[in-house]
């Protein structure tokens, strides 16, 4: 089946820990996008990646950090900078490059809480 | 920054009643989006609107775009108490802007259908 597949499901980190979420995708998607969401709000743009070997920061990438060396992965590392990490975080896949001329597909997303 | 910006945050309504999602944008886009989200779950697309067009339909969904005003509208008729759900509008940059490349989210309006 093609999609997109986020692990773990839910992830606990301990103070001062990095942690790295994991986004896998299968439909051959050039886009692929990293996501935060809080309770009750909507969803912030933390990186995103046009082609492989390349991405841009969002609006919240201070305390994290990504890499694209292959197309259908785009692993997201949550280092101990950030101060707030706990949150749900999604991960999209889009087809194409610039500018964003279809729709997103999203895994069901990583729950990350600091303990 | 957010983007899109929805109106009203929280809806409530009975089956079978129409329910109406506003959203408003701040730049130039290429086209808006509008997804789903359930309870702790990913988006999944519902509609895309491009910049060239007016209205469109998707079964019980009626989009609307105003590029004059910056602004969208989900109208989801006849509805279900399996519509329950986070509704989101998305925007894709138009050429040019910080936003280029991106697909940015708005805050979402909880719909909420009582059987």
């Amino acid at each position: 089946d093609g999609g997109i597949t986020q692990s773990p499901k839910y992830l606990f980190r301990k103070e001062g820990q990095n942690v790295t979420l994991s986004c896998e995708q299968n439909l051959n998607h050039d886009a692929m996008y990293w996501y935060r969401q809080d309770p009750g709000q909507g969803l912030r743009l933390i990186y995103y990646s046009q082609i492989v070997n390349d991405f841009q920061k969002g609006d919240i990438a201070e305390g994290y950090s990504v890499s694209r060396e292959k197309k259908e992965s785009f692993p997201l590392t949550v280092t101990s900078a950030q101060k707030n990490p706990t949150a749900f975080y999604l991960c999209a896949s889009s087809p194409g490059t610039l500018p964003i001329r279809t729709e997103a597909f999203f895994g069901q997303g990583t729950r990350l809480t600091v303990v | 920054s957010q983007q899109g910006e929805e109106d009203p945050q929280a809806l409530s309504i009975q089956e079978g009643e129409n329910a109406t999602m506003n959203c408003s944008y701040k730049t130039s886009i290429n086209n808006l989006q509008w997804y789903r989200q359930n309870s702790g779950r990913g988006l999944v697309h519902l509609i895309l609107i491009r910049s060239n067009e007016r209205e469109k339909h998707s079964g019980r969904l009626r989009v609307t775009l105003d590029t004059s005003k910056k602004s969208s509208s989900l109208l989801i008729t006849a509805s279900r108490a399996a519509d329950t759900a986070s509704y989101f509008c998305a925007t894709g940059a138009g050429a040019g802007g910080t936003s280029y490349g991106k697909l940015t989210f708005g805050q979402g309006t909880i719909l909420t259908v009582h059987p």
